[in-house]
C-alpha cells in the first residue's frame, strides 16, 4: 500500500510566487515525516522534518494528523529552490517510505 | 566525514553480465538499504538489512542480491543484467529511530545496460 503521495510530478512557478509542495500519507501509528531535497545530479539530502519545527532555506512543513497531509511550502520561490523534493515517512520500525517526488522548476 | 560512500559512479554493463555496487558507511549505522530511482517512479526500495547478517527485500528485489557481513558494508549484486535495470542507484544508511537522526544517502551509481 501506498504509504506516501504526492500528486504533482512536476510543478512549475515563478521567482517570487508562492509554492507548495503537496504530501499525503497512510500510517496508522506515530510516523515521522521528513522531507528530502535532490539538486540536479546531487544526493538526496534532508530539507527538513516534522519534528524540529523548524524553517530550512524559507520552507516549511507543518504536520497536520487530521488531514494526514505534510505539505511543504514556501511564501517566496527562488531560482535555486529547482530541484526534486521528495516526501518520506518513517514508520516505528525504522522503515523509510518515500513518494515518487516532485520536480520543481521555478521560472526567472 | 566520509557518511554514505559508493563506488562505482558511472557503469556500463552489456546484457547478462554481472556486477556488484559497493556501498560502505562509516557512521555505525545498523540501518542499510538500496534505493532505486527512476523517472516518474520515485525511489522504490530494493533490499534493505537492520544488522550485519540480516537482510531482508524490498519492493523490487528481483534480479538483485545482497549481503550483510559487517555493519559498514552492504554490496548489492546484479546478478545477470537487464536493461531494465538501467537506473540510478542509491545507497542509505540511518541510525535506531530512537537516536532521532534521520536517513543518509550515496551520491547514488549511474547503471546503463546495454
Amino acid at each position: 500500500a501506498q504509504r506516501v503521495t504526492q500528486p504533482e510530478k512536476l510543478l512549475s512557478v515563478f521567482k517570487g510566487a508562492p509554492v507548495e509542495l503537496k504530501c499525503n500519507y497512510s500510517y496508522s501509528g506515530s510516523p515521522e515525516l521528513f522531507w528530502y531535497v535532490q539538486y540536479s545530479r546531487q544526493r538526496l539530502q534532508l530539507l527538513l522534518r516534522h519534528i524540529s519545527r523548524e524553517s530550512i532555506k524559507g520552507f516549511t512543513a507543518d504536520l497536520n494528523k487530521g488531514e494526514t497531509s505534510f505539505h511543504l511550502k514556501k511564501p517566496f520561490a527562488q531560482e535555486e529552490d529547482s530541484a526534486m523534493y521528495y516526501c518520506a515517512l518513517r514508520d516505528t520500525g525504522n522503515q523509510f517510505y518515500f513518494g515518487t517526488g516532485t520536480s520543481l522548476t521555478v521560472i526567472p | 566525514n566520509a557518511g554514505v560512500t559508493q563506488t562505482p559512479k558511472f557503469q556500463v554493463l552489456k546484457t547478462g553480465q554481472s556486477m556488484t555496487l559497493q556501498c560502505a558507511q562509516d557512521m555505525n549505522h545498523e540501518y542499510m538499504s538500496w534505493y532505486r530511482q527512476d523517472p516518474g517512479m520515485g525511489l522504490r526500495l530494493i533490499h534493505y538489512s537492520v544488522g550485519a547478517g540480516i537482510t531482508d527485500q524490498g519492493e523490487v528485489p528481483n534480479g538483485y542480491n545482497v549481503s550483510r557481513s559487517t555493519t559498514e558494508d552492504f554490496p548489492l549484486r546484479l546478478l545477470s543484467a537487464a536493461p531494465s535495470q538501467t537506473s540510478v542507484y542509491f545507497c542509505a544508511s540511518s541510525p535506531d529511530r530512537t537516536s532521532g537522526n534521520t536517513i543518509y544517502f550515496g551520491e547514488g551509481s549511474w547503471l546503463t545496460v546495454v
